[in-house]
């Protein structure tokens, strides 16, 4: 079946401009993530959503950083006012749960590789 | 607080070759520890995990790893490499028992040599 798939692929981004970046789940998974993979460091949590709670932004870098997930399903990261260092691969993953205790395994989309000029 | 650390940014080995990628954690509970795989241009994709159980945990692909709490490792290993294992390879650890956060190491580059 379909995996987890993201869009666009590659955005480059002047400076201070805003940027959305979306992930479409696997069919039926109810947790997404949001992780960001910088040049040479391991990936970085973002943000989680599971189902209809309320999402787990603790890994946002700065209020600039925004997430939304549109009924259950689909969901947009967006980084306002970009800045360099900003530029990273921008990871979602989905499982079918998330909750504590339960360890379903996150499949991966291929990533949106963000360029900030 | 957890923390991964993977020794050796850059592993090379020759076909045929042991390889072996080593994990070290820190964890004030008890892990459970993944090793994730990367190819060019492709999402991660799990190779193995361990929760509890037995400590020899055994993968895709001919992988597996070996969870030694004394020494607080998650070395993962094939007897043989192949040119298709080369990739870029990810331990992670869970935030705490059962969290669906992970916290991953920096990742370590596999190269084949032929």
């Amino acid at each position: 079946g379909a995996g987890v798939s993201q869009s666009p692929s590659n955005k480059v981004t002047e400076k201070g401009k805003d940027v959305e970046l979306r992930c479409d789940p696997i069919s039926g998974h109810t947790a997404l993530y949001w992780y960001r993979q910088s040049l040479g460091q391991g990936l970085e949590f973002l943000i989680y959503f599971q189902g209809n709670s309320a999402p787990d932004k603790s890994g946002l870098p700065s209020d600039r950083f925004s997430a939304e997930r549109t009924g259950g399903s689909v969901s947009t990261l967006t980084i306002q006012r970009t800045q360099q260092e900003d530029s990273a691969v921008y990871l979602c993953a989905s499982s079918l749960a998330g909750t504590s205790g339960s360890l379903d395994e996150q499949f991966f989309g291929p990533g949106t590789r963000l360029t900030v000029l | 607080a957890q923390s991964v650390t993977q020794l050796g940014s850059h592993v090379s080995v020759s076909e045929g070759a042991l390889v072996l990628l080593r994990c070290n954690y820190s964890s004030s509970v008890p892990p459970y520890l993944f090793w994730y795989v990367q190819y060019p241009n492709q999402g991660l994709q799990l190779l193995l995990k361990y929760t509890t159980g037995a400590t020899l945990v055994k993968g895709i692909n001919g992988f597996e790893a070996e969870f030694k709490k004394s020494e607080t490792s998650f070395h993962l290993t094939k007897p043989s490499a192949h040119m298709s294992d080369a990739a870029e390879y990810f331990c992670a650890v869970s935030k705490e028992a059962g969290s669906y956060q992970l916290t991953f190491g920096k990742g370590t580059k596999l190269s084949v040599i032929p």
